[in-house]
């Protein structure tokens, strides 16, 4: 079956501009979670869906960056204005629940000039 | 908070050969979930091996293999017969039963020598 899909694939943009990333997981997978990966660091948490709803925010680095899910599926992650130190990959994983193996997507590399 | 330590930056192994990755972690919880995953260059993460705490038995995935002490709080993997194409990044996560996204190590990169 389908994996989980992100686009674009790639991103590049100008400081001070928004951007929006998008991720499908895999269907019938109720939660859906968003890491960054920035050069040379691990995986960093910023968000994660049960449905629609994000129990756990906690991992957003500022008030510039939200996300939202709609119907239980689709996810965005926005960042508006962005800075260079936002350069990074945006990963997206889902699971059938909170507790169950989750499974990535390709990512999204985004960079900030 | 719990952490996950990997520390080896680097690996590399011959072809065919064996090689292990280390990782230890740290929590006071009882019933948690130890992972694997491989990120190769097209960066996709991709599920290598699955460990649930509460099992003794350590998980076996075709030729790669976990040596999990639970009271030492160290979960390796073991590649056995290694192929070129297990060339990549390698990650150590920790996912706490209940409602919590995985704590990842920092990785450690391996290299496939023909």
């Amino acid at each position: 079956g389908a994996g989980v899909s992100q686009s674009p694939s790639n991103k590049v943009t100008e400081k001070g501009k928004d951007v929006e990333l998008r991720c499908d997981p895999i269907s019938g997978h109720t939660a859906l979670y968003w890491y960054r990966q920035s050069l040379g660091q691990g995986l960093e948490f910023l968000i994660y869906f049960q449905g629609n709803s994000a129990p756990d925010k906690s991992g957003l680095p500022s008030d510039r960056f939200s996300a939202e899910r709609t119907g239980g599926s689709v996810s965005t992650l926005t960042i508006q204005r962005t800075q260079q130190e936002d350069s990074a990959v945006y990963l997206c994983a889902s699971s059938f629940t909170v507790q169950e193996t989750q499974y990535f997507g390709p990512g999204t590399r985004l960079l900030v000039l | 908070a719990q952490t996950v330590t990997q520390s080896q930056p680097e690996m590399s192994v011959q072809e065919a050969e064996t090689v292990t990755l280390s990782c230890t972690y740290d929590t006071s919880e009882s019933d948690y979930y130890l992972f694997w995953y491989k990120q190769p260059p097209s960066r996709q993460m991709i599920l290598v091996i699955r460990q649930e705490a509460y099992k003794q038995q350590n998980a076996t995935e075709n030729r790669f293999s976990v040596n999990f002490q639970k009271a030492a709080k160290s979960f390796s993997l073991k590649i056995s017969d290694s192929q070129l194409g297990d060339a990549a990044m390698y990650f150590c996560a920790y996912l706490l039963s209940g409602n919590t996204p995985l704590v990842f190590g920092k990785g450690t990169r391996l290299s496939v020598i023909a």
